[in-house]
């Protein structure tokens, strides 16, 4: 079976830095997505990562380990309007994408 | 531009009932995807569709049928609602299967009695 896992819910500082890990077991993997879901809203993507490393992107960065079978999506410089949740998802073979439950981010002052 | 639409954007229903989600991108993509969300649960893969005329079951699709017969419009049908179907769906579209980013409609938030 597929299996993907985060936190369910993480809190932070405004002005801090935040790191929310996705770790994978899939059957087969072509890249690793990172989406930003505001309440009540749609997924808006974030990054997509299929080889090893950092990929930077204003304030928000993600890192993926093939090997290891995780990744983490970097938050700096938090702002109030991050609070929302973040999911992390694996492009299969077939490319379809299996998704993880979300990480809720809240954010306080 | 408008993206993605989904109608409606809420709706109860009365269980037995025959529902249809309707779903329409002016991107002229090629992909399109159902998915439902359910509280603790990722998203869940429908159906989809690589090219108009094409569809192919995903994940959970029992109890749900699709069909493309352009490349704009991609309906949801419950033929018979249960109220396991109680859910949030959501259209979303990509250039081509293979492609790296959908985009997500607003979702619909399907009830069930």
């Amino acid at each position: 079976g597929q299996n993907i896992d985060q936190p369910t819910e993480m809190t932070a500082t405004e002005g801090a830095i935040v790191q929310i890990n996705c770790t994978y077991q899939t059957s087969g993997f072509n890249g690793l997505f990172w989406y930003q879901q505001h309440a009540g809203e749609a997924p808006t993507f974030l990054s997509y990562n299929v080889l090893d490393g950092l990929e930077e992107k204003g304030r928000f960065s993600s890192f993926l380990s093939r090997s290891k079978g995780y990744s983490y999506l970097l938050l700096k410089e938090l702002q109030m309007k991050d609070s929302a949740s973040y999911l992390c998802a694996v492009k299969m073979s077939n490319y379809q994408l299996i998704w993880g439950a979300g990480t809720k981010l809240i954010i306080k002052p | 531009i408008a993206g993605i639409t989904q109608a409606p954007t809420s709706q109860i229903l009365a269980a037995g009932r025959r529902m249809t989600l309707r779903c329409t991108q002016d991107m002229r993509h090629n992909a399109m995807y159902w998915y439902r969300q359910d509280l603790g649960l990722g998203l869940r893969l429908i159906h989809y569709s690589n090219t108009a005329g094409t569809t192919g079951k995903g994940e959970v699709p029992d109890g749900y049928s699709v069909s493309r017969a352009n490349t704009d419009d991609f309906p949801l049908t419950l033929a018979s609602a249960v109220p396991s179907q109680t859910s949030v769906y959501f259209c979303a579209s990509s250039e081509g299967s293979e492609h790296n980013e959908q985009f997500f409609g607003p979702g619909t938030r399907l009830t069930v009695l």
